[in-house]
């Protein structure tokens, strides 16, 4: 089936530095890939959506300075969050739509990112 | 605004039991809603995908109903398992443009021996 691996699967670091999650569809091509947070107790809040080549679309509240994301290739997305602060500390999970099909979207395993 | 509501409260049944989880939407209308399996510490994994046309859909021993016109999906797990235990997730297409979901709270499910 098809598999998204995301990395790291956590994270910890201090307030002010930069953290970037990597997503990666293994074994197929993604023409789009999503970003979503998920905080304790709490669905999936989707923060944007990445197509290869193009700049990504961000949800409304979402700071595209502050969560940069590059899809430069079909089996590739990053999520850059700048200048993390203690409030950024959550549950990253991306997923990937492959190309030309109806399959529904397939997810990482997460990032846990905690800020100190 | 759009809502997407599952039970908040965690369900608890007995091994064998059927589980029933209820997803309710408002002030929409939508060509599909999914199913996800989450469990603690990892990504959200596809279990069914049931469309507007479609009253019910079957998968070993998960049923996904769908009605349109009370604007609920209940999600059945028969004969259940302790490997059950997870959180169930609905999802919709609010956009209607085919592919960015909104997912509801979930309701985690806990099969007891």
């Amino acid at each position: 089936g098809a598999v998204v691996s995301q990395h790291p699967s956590w994270v910890i670091c201090k307030s002010g530095t930069s953290v970037k999650i990597e997503c990666r569809s293994l074994d197929f091509q993604a023409t789009t890939m999503f970003w979503y947070r998920q905080f304790p107790k709490q669905s999936l809040m989707l923060m944007a959506t990445s197509n290869e080549g193009s700049k990504a679309t961000y949800e409304q509240g979402v700071e595209k300075d502050k969560f940069l994301i590059n899809h430069a290739s079909l089996t590739l997305s990053t999520l850059t969050v700048t200048s993390a602060h203690p409030e950024d500390s959550s549950f990253y999970i991306c997923s990937a739509l492959q190309a030309s099909s109806n399959q529904p979207q397939h997810f990482g395993d997460g990032t846990r990112l905690s800020i100190l | 605004s759009q809502k997407i509501e599952q039970n908040s409260e965690a369900l608890n049944i007995q091994e064998g039991k059927t589980a029933t989880l209820t997803c309710n939407y408002t002030n929409y209308s939508p060509a599909y809603l999914q199913w996800y399996r989450q469990d603690p510490g990892r990504g959200p994994v596809f279990l069914l995908l049931i469309r507007e046309n479609e009253k019910e859909k079957r998968k070993e021993r998960l049923k996904v109903t769908f009605d349109t016109t009370l604007k609920q999906s209940l999600f059945h797990i028969t004969a259940s398992q302790p490997a059950d235990s997870a959180t169930y997730l609905c999802a919709l297409d609010v956009t209607g443009g085919g592919n960015k979901l909104t997912f509801g709270t979930g309701t985690q499910l806990k099969v007891e021996l």
